[in-house]
Formats: C-alpha cells, structure tokens, sequence
C-alpha cells in the first residue's frame, strides 16, 4: 500500500541540525511532489515547504528561507528536511506529506495532501 | 499570505448529532481548500478537497461546500470516531496555510 515512513525521533541542542527521511513505498515517487509540515506543541499545522520529486525543485517558507533544506534522493525514493540553526521554537512534529492531484471539469487541477508520513518529533533543548 | 480562521475553535457534541464547522480566508481561495482530521498523536487525515469533494474511503456523512472566503464542514450523524480535531487548509496560494483548528469532543 502507499505509505511514508519517516526516521524516528530527534534530539537536538540550540545551534545544531537535524535532517529528517521520509521513505515512500507504494506508488512512483517521481510522480508526486512533497512537502513538509510541521506541528509545535498545540499549535496549528505549518507548511514548511515543498520539493518536485521528480525535478528537484524546491519551494519554501518565507520564515524558514536559509535555514530548510529539502532534498531527495529517486534511485531510494526518500525525501529529506533538514533544518538548521535550530532553536527551542522549532521544538515540533515535522511530517512529510505527499501531494496528489485532481482535475475539475474545467480543467483546474486541484491538489491535496492524500499521504501523510507518521510524524517525527524534534525536540530543541539545551 | 492568505489567513484562514475556524469558528468555532472548540465544539461539544453528542453521539447522532450533526455538527458544522466553518472556515474563513482573508483573500478569496476560490475553491482550493481541503479539510483534514487529526487525532491525538496521529498525523491528519484527508476527508475532503476542492472544497466538496469527499475523498475515497471517507463515510459520507462528511460533506464540505463553498467557494471564495467562506467555507464549510458539516459531519452529519457524529460517530464516536468523529472526536478530533478538524482543519482546514487552502492551497489557492503559496504559502500553503492552515486553519487554527477545531476540537471536536465529545458531550
């Protein structure tokens, strides 16, 4: 079945980086762009950013500019987030999510988040 | 950036009641949004997208309608499974936003 399985739980000091995997089994992961989105201790869900999978090409997050890094790697059909500088605030659940998409009758393709990863929770503390 | 906000951000209901929730974005996202369920410790759940469209596999007693700023989400015949938290999302625009979310609990 289609699934996303992400690396398990992080630990980090203020200052350091993490890098987060969500491995994609199930369909093509070329076919489907990813994002990440992220959840503080009862907060709402923040959309970090995005990468085409089958291109490369990324998108993200005006605040996160500079620190997020996106990746993936086709040939074991994973995707990464690293996030760097980490601070307290960016204690979270981080998920991956895969994009899928429809088209209307007119024509206007419309995108959701169908899959989602089981989350992996980063905890900031010095 | 397009802000969405949920009324009402807590909600008590009973088993076979039926509940709307509502979400409102600060620029028209036409018909871009989707609505998502999250359980405790468990990531969110699809239910809808395009504003209506039920996603497969999810009871037909959820059903979303509207376009432009204000949408909504009605759960018709709440079953025990149905205590959550709901959330709706627009992906008219980058960047990609959520609504502040609504938990949904049980009377």
């Amino acid at each position: 079945q289609v699934q996303l399985v992400q690396s398990g739980a992080e630990v980090k000091k203020p200052g350091a980086s993490v890098k987060v995997s969500c491995k994609a089994s199930g369909y093509t992961f070329t076919s489907n762009a990813m994002h990440w989105v992220r959840q503080a201790p009862g907060q709402r869900l923040e959309w970090m950013g995005w990468i085409n999978a089958g291109y490369g090409n990324t998108k993200y997050l005006q605040k996160f500019q500079g620190r997020v890094t996106i990746t993936r790697d086709t040939s074991a059909s994973t995707a990464f987030m690293e996030l760097s500088s980490l601070r307290s605030e960016d204690t979270a659940v981080y998920y991956c999510a895969r994009e899928t998409y429809y088209y209307d009758t007119s024509g206007n393709r419309i995108d959701a988040f169908d899959i989602w990863g089981q989350g992996t929770m980063v905890t900031v503390s010095s | 950036d397009i802000q969405l906000t949920q009324s009402p951000s807590f909600l008590s209901a009973s088993v076979g009641d039926s509940v709307t929730i509502t979400c409102r974005a600060s620029q028209g996202t036409s018909s871009y949004l989707a609505w998502y369920q999250q359980k405790p410790g468990k990531a969110p759940k699809l239910l809808i997208y395009a504003a209506s469209t039920l996603q497969s596999g999810v009871p037909s007693r959820f059903s979303g309608s509207g376009s432009g700023t204000e949408f909504t989400l009605t759960i018709s015949s709440l079953q025990p499974e149905d205590f959550a938290t709901y959330y709706c999302q627009q992906l008219n625009s980058y960047p990609i936003t959520f609504g502040q979310g609504t938990r949904l609990e049980i009377k």
